[in-house]
């Protein structure tokens, strides 16, 4: 069965350090794989991808994430938290037809 | 260029009732989804289309119903509201990657 985990409920950091969201999967083959972010009452927005290629892929407002096939994590980084980046993060999986969502991190950085 | 758009909003539903969910999209997106949204428990697939004629049950498709008769709409149907329907609805289109989100309905059955 094809499975996302995301390990922490929230995660808080102060405003101008480093975050990361953590974020680990279980598919058969190969994992597309995606972070989204989602604002109080909004839907989910699209932050960036790993299809194939480089395993440091880089996304929208300032957002990384690392590929690791041997640990199957696709961690979601960056270099220096803003108090707007505070939201629900959700990681997602593509297997054929169909996405799976891990249950989503709430980040609150804190000024 | 509007996106994904959802109607309604906000609706409340007596059990028993039924209501359609509405849900279109302006970028010819062949696939289309719905997902449901509980506190704590991420997005669940109820339904998906990979074009105008053609859908499938996700994970939690009990108590629902989809067509697609056209590429742009994808109408989500509840039949004999149940309280376990309470939650918030969002309808995302999909190019073969990423997929983008409407605004969301937030249902409550009582």
């Amino acid at each position: 069965a094809q499975s996302v985990a995301q390990p922490e409920d929230q995660v808080n950091v102060a405003e101008g350090n480093p975050l990361t969201v953590k974020c680990t999967y279980s598919v058969s083959g190969n994992p597309y794989l995606f972070w989204y972010v989602q604002y109080p009452n909004r839907g989910l927005q699209f932050l960036l991808k790993y299809i194939t290629g480089d395993n440091l892929v880089k996304g929208s407002y300032g957002f990384e994430a690392e590929f690791n096939k041997s640990q199957t994590s696709f961690h979601l980084k960056k270099p220096s938290a803003l108090v707007s980046d505070s939201a629900l993060y959700f990681c997602a999986v593509r297997v054929g037809n169909q996405f799976y969502f891990g249950t989503g991190t709430s980040l609150t950085v804190i000024p | 260029n509007a996106g994904v758009t959802q109607t309604p909003k906000f609706r409340i539903l007596k059990i028993g009732q039924s209501m359609t969910l509405q849900c279109a999209q302006d970028m010819n997106h062949n696939y289309m989804y719905w997902y449901r949204q509980d506190p704590g428990m991420g997005l669940k697939l109820i339904y998906y289309s990979v074009g105008a004629g053609i859908t499938d049950k996700g994970e939690v498709p009990n108590g629902y119903n989809v067509s697609r008769s056209t590429t742009e709409d994808f109408p989500l149907r509840l039949e004999l509201a149940a309280p376990s329907q309470t939650s918030v609805y969002f309808c995302a289109s999909s190019t073969q990657y990423e997929q983008y989100f409407g605004p969301g309905t937030r249902l409550t059955v009582t």
